[in-house]
């Protein structure tokens, strides 16, 4: 079975500034996705960023950028330029595919950032 | 486009009871997946579905059922609830395998 680690359960961040948030996952898999979710207290989950296990170069998504370290089973989330919408909480995910048409997306417990104006 | 609808937003049930939980999902996407997430805890899988057949199911008892239907819309069911099911029950869709799934709003289950 999968696991998801995120050791930071609360972060805050000044507007327009730099901030990491940590995860760290264990699988014995080497087929596999990894996604960072925001989850704002309108509740609807939204995809920030998604990596796949087999490329080597981290992906990057306008002010969203990961850290992807594959042998040591991290995956870090980078927001530059903080706003005050980017205040939500964050969700890591590991997506295992199951088959052809099947997967599932096992999840951390979160890391609520709050951009400080 | 629209995206993953989910139906009703907010649900009040008491112990005992059955109640369905329903998902359109994101035209054109065949995958259909449930998640139930505890207030402050991450989401949990339940079940996936893909081309109507169930392909996934995580760690929850049998009264916990689903079934998707030939428009890929998806149904939810909870038998003899408990209070320990009071949740977020988040449903995602996508085109299927390793594609991302994009979540609805969510039903908010509230047991009494």
């Amino acid at each position: 079975a999968q696991t998801v680690t995120q050791s930071q359960p609360e972060m805050s961040v000044q507007e327009a500034e730099t901030v990491t948030l940590s995860c760290t996952y264990d699988t014995s898999e080497s087929n596999y996705y990894l996604f960072w979710y925001k989850q704002p207290p309108s509740r609807q989950m939204i995809l920030v960023i998604r990596q796949e296990a087999y490329k080597q170069q981290n992906a990057t998504e306008n002010r969203f950028s990961v850290n992807f370290q594959k042998a040591a089973k991290s995956f870090s989330l980078k927001i530059s330029d903080s706003q005050l919408g980017d205040t939500a909480m964050y969700f890591c995910a590991f997506m295992k595919p199951l088959g052809t048409s099947g997967s599932r997306l096992t999840f951390g417990e979160g890391t609520q950032l709050t951009v400080n104006p | 486009d629209a995206g993953v609808t989910q139906s009703p937003t907010h649900l009040i049930k008491t112990r005992g009871q059955h109640v369905t939980l329903r998902c359109s999902p994101i035209s054109g996407h065949k995958s259909v997946s449930w998640y139930q997430q505890v207030l402050g805890q991450g989401p949990q899988f339940i079940f996936q579905y893909y081309e109507k057949e169930e392909r996934g199911r995580g760690n929850f008892p049998d009264r916990f059922s689903a079934r998707q239907f030939p428009n890929y819309s998806s149904e939810l069911n909870v038998n003899a609830l408990l209070l320990g099911d009071s949740a977020l029950y988040l449903c995602a869709s996508s085109l299927g395998g390793r594609q991302p799934q994009h979540f609805g709003d969510g039903t908010r289950l509230s047991i009494l």
